[in-house]
């Protein structure tokens, strides 16, 4: 089973909302990602856990949280958010990010499209 | 090359043809080289990862060149049918090491459409 499953597949929240969006993976993955997609651009990276621990952080801004529960999921809070931040989320998720191997293959779910009004 | 450009940006092709677009990287610090396919409403699939200068890989009708010493791919596809059309995606980790395993950047994509 190769499949990273996203939910929901859409979402439209108002500037004052508060929501979550969910990734899970069953491949044994112990690197989870998410990316931020604009329309005609390629997938920027925003977080990176590891071992359920967060290894890498874009520079994002904090109205976006993420966390992982469990070595099979991944949320993304979603809190106070601007009309700019309607874009494609996607999950990805990779074998072992702290290997230092540039070879495993990330492995993504068709992503979330969010709309904030 | 700074970062990872593709080009062209999109291809209209007939049926039956065959076709091939380019990745192009910064050849210095070279680690990696993954190609995906993304079908419109559907996950991003890897279709190859690469890893040495002269590297070619192959899966069905889709192969794949690389040169790490001038800092280019190519994907090629031989007969192009309608299920091919996609956007093609480049990735490398660029400013490898330290903390920053995991990180891809990817290129702006090819936007493939074949024309029945």
């Amino acid at each position: 089973d190769t499949e990273v499953t996203q939910t929901p597949k859409h979402l439209v929240m108002g500037m004052t909302n508060k929501k979550s969006l969910k990734c899970e993976q069953h491949m044994g993955h112990r690197a989870m990602y998410w990316y931020k997609q604009k329309a005609k651009k390629p997938p920027e990276l925003m977080f990176v856990y590891s071992y359920e621990k967060l290894s890498i952080n874009e520079s994002v801004p904090s109205r976006f949280s993420p966390e992982c529960p469990n070595s099979s999921l991944l949320n993304l809070h979603l809190h106070a958010l601007q009309p700019e931040d309607s874009a494609l989320y996607l999950c990805a998720s990779s074998q072992d990010a702290n290997r230092g191997l540039w070879t495993d293959t990330q492995y993504f779910g068709p992503g979330t499209r969010l709309t904030v009004l | 090359i700074l970062n990872v450009e593709q080009s062209p940006q999109s291809l209209h092709v007939q049926e039956g043809d065959s076709t091939n677009f380019t990745c192009s990287f910064p050849s210095s610090n070279f680690y990696a080289l993954h190609w995906y396919r993304w079908e419109t409403a559907k996950s991003p699939e890897a279709l190859f990862v690469m890893t040495l200068n002269g590297d070619e890989k192959k899966k069905g009708r889709i192969s794949a060149t690389l040169n790490t010493k001038e800092g280019y791919s190519y994907l090629y596809i031989k007969g192009s049918q309608p299920e091919d059309s996609a956007t093609y995606l480049c990735a490398l980790p660029l400013n490898a090491g330290g903390t920053s395993y995991g990180k891809l950047t990817f290129g702006q994509g090819t936007i493939l459409t074949v024309h029945p």
